[in-house]
């Protein structure tokens, strides 16, 4: 049984450029969240996607945008690189049921993505 | 406000000792889910535990117990006996409708 699956593993761009991430959930999970961690940090809520829907977003800027597809598989996108982009992107996936302040997550090993 | 503060960044011990790490968590809400989570080198977030706001009972889970205080707003982790493979970096976290954690706790557990 896949845990949760995201590509790429690493990756560097240039300023001002514009990058895509993906993830693939856990087999029976419908909703996926995504998370930004700067080394040394702790993982800083981006958003939540259910239904294909973005349901709840942190404090980030427009820049950072996603999408859900039908098979719940995400993507995160980030336009107009930063330098402070440079981080761990982790992708978590659950199951919503009734609420969703009792799921657990499930995380991918995430995506490096280092901003030159 | 939501808001977790783990005011430990790094703890070192010597393995056989016991380790308790601290977490003080903000929220106005009444029902809430709190969490710890363990970050191996390898990245990937382990879970470890769940609690609803509602439990306070403290629980046990062999070398690992946590202690869960409304009244200080705490959900504190200890590890009993430790390890080398203890060594790694623990989150707290704060779930509403949407998980926060806190800063982490760096946890180096020398033989």
């Amino acid at each position: 049984d896949a845990g949760v699956t995201q590509s790429p593993t690493h990756l560097i761009k240039t300023r001002g450029q514009q990058v895509t991430l993906r993830c693939s959930p856990k087999s029976g999970h419908d909703t996926v969240s995504w998370y930004q961690q700067a080394l040394g940090q702790g993982p800083q809520f981006i958003f939540q996607y259910y239904e294909e829907e973005e349901r709840q977003r942190g404090n980030f800027p427009d820049r950072f945008s996603g999408h859900q597809f039908p098979n719940y598989s995400s993507e995160l996108n980030v336009n107009a690189l930063l330098l402070g982009d440079s981080a761990l992107y982790l992708c978590a996936s659950s199951l919503r049921g009734r609420g969703t302040g009792a799921n657990v997550l499930t995380f991918g090993a995430g995506s490096r993505l280092t901003v030159l | 406000a939501q808001k977790v503060t783990q005011a430990q960044t790094e703890i070192s011990v010597v393995e056989k000792e016991d380790v308790t790490l601290d977490c003080v968590y903000e929220t106005r809400d009444t029902t809430y889910y709190l969490f710890w989570y363990k970050q191996p080198p390898s990245g990937e977030l382990v879970f470890l535990i769940r609690r609803n706001s509602f439990d306070e009972q403290n629980e046990i889970s062999g070398r690992y117990s946590w202690n869960f205080q409304k009244s200080t707003s705490s959900f504190n982790f200890t590890i009993t006996a430790s390890q080398v493979v203890d060594s790694a970096v623990y989150f707290c976290a704060l779930s509403l409708n949407d998980m926060r954690f806190g800063a982490g706790t760096r946890l180096t557990v020398k033989p």
